[in-house]
């Protein structure tokens, strides 16, 4: 098992530019959930998808920020335009609905906006 | 609404001493409890998990935690600190079992351990 993969590790990008960011979670897992993690805010819950509808996406910033999960191995949270205040690590988890098994995390994905 | 309190940002222990860590919860209803840690520059990984059954569960790397319902409280523990335990713990409950499929987590507290 994989475990859960995110793409890019690592995102530099300019003021204004589009990012996406990609995860696929663990092949079965039927909730994804997208978090934020900052040194001032700690870790916050973007939005989260159970069987790839989204489910509560009060976390979500603003609306430069979207996300999608199109199929149950595939889901990606992009910024337009992106700021320097959106800099920080982003992980995505995946769980098996009832949470028994707790969440699944990615290795994160550090977004630095300059 | 559930929420999780972790009682100190920052505990610095000596190598070879008692860690505890502390995490209460709110809830009346038992909650799924988990302890999770962070190295630095990675993701979470689950340490530990309380669902049912017995209250005191066993982790990875020695660490342990029991659910104590009426303290409301899943403290981790580990007797003999090792100068890799430095890391940030995170512990978090399902809010509530079944309901939403979301698991609150505490603002965690990030442990130094000295030589």
């Amino acid at each position: 098992d994989a475990g859960v993969i995110q793409s890019p590790r690592h995102e530099v990008t300019e003021m204004g530019q589009e990012v996406t960011l990609r995860c696929k979670p663990i092949s079965g897992h039927n909730s994804l959930f997208w978090y934020r993690q900052t040194m001032m805010r700690g870790l916050e819950l973007l939005i989260y998808f159970n069987n790839n509808v989204p489910i509560d996406d009060s976390g979500m910033p603003e609306d430069r920020f979207s996300a999608k999960m199109p199929n149950a191995s595939f889901s990606t949270l992009k910024i337009q335009p992106s700021e320097p205040r959106d800099s920080a690590v982003y992980f995505c988890a995946s769980s098996v609905q009832g949470l028994a098994g707790g969440y699944t995390f990615g290795s994160g994905t550090r977004l630095t906006v300059v | 609404a559930q929420s999780v309190t972790q009682l100190g940002s920052h505990v610095s222990v000596s190598e070879g001493a008692l860690v505890l860590l502390r995490c209460n919860y709110s809830s009346s209803v038992p909650p799924y409890l988990f302890w999770y840690v962070q190295y630095p520059n990675q993701g979470l990984q689950l340490l530990l998990k309380y669902t049912t059954g017995a209250t005191l569960v066993k982790g990875i790397n020695g660490f342990e935690a029991e659910f104590k319902k009426s303290e409301t409280s899943f403290h981790l523990t580990k007797p003999s600190a090792h100068m890799s335990d430095a890391a940030e713990y995170f512990c978090a409950v399902s809010d509530p079992v079944g309901a939403t499929n979301k698991l609150i987590f505490g603002t965690g507290t990030l442990l130094a351990v000295q030589p």
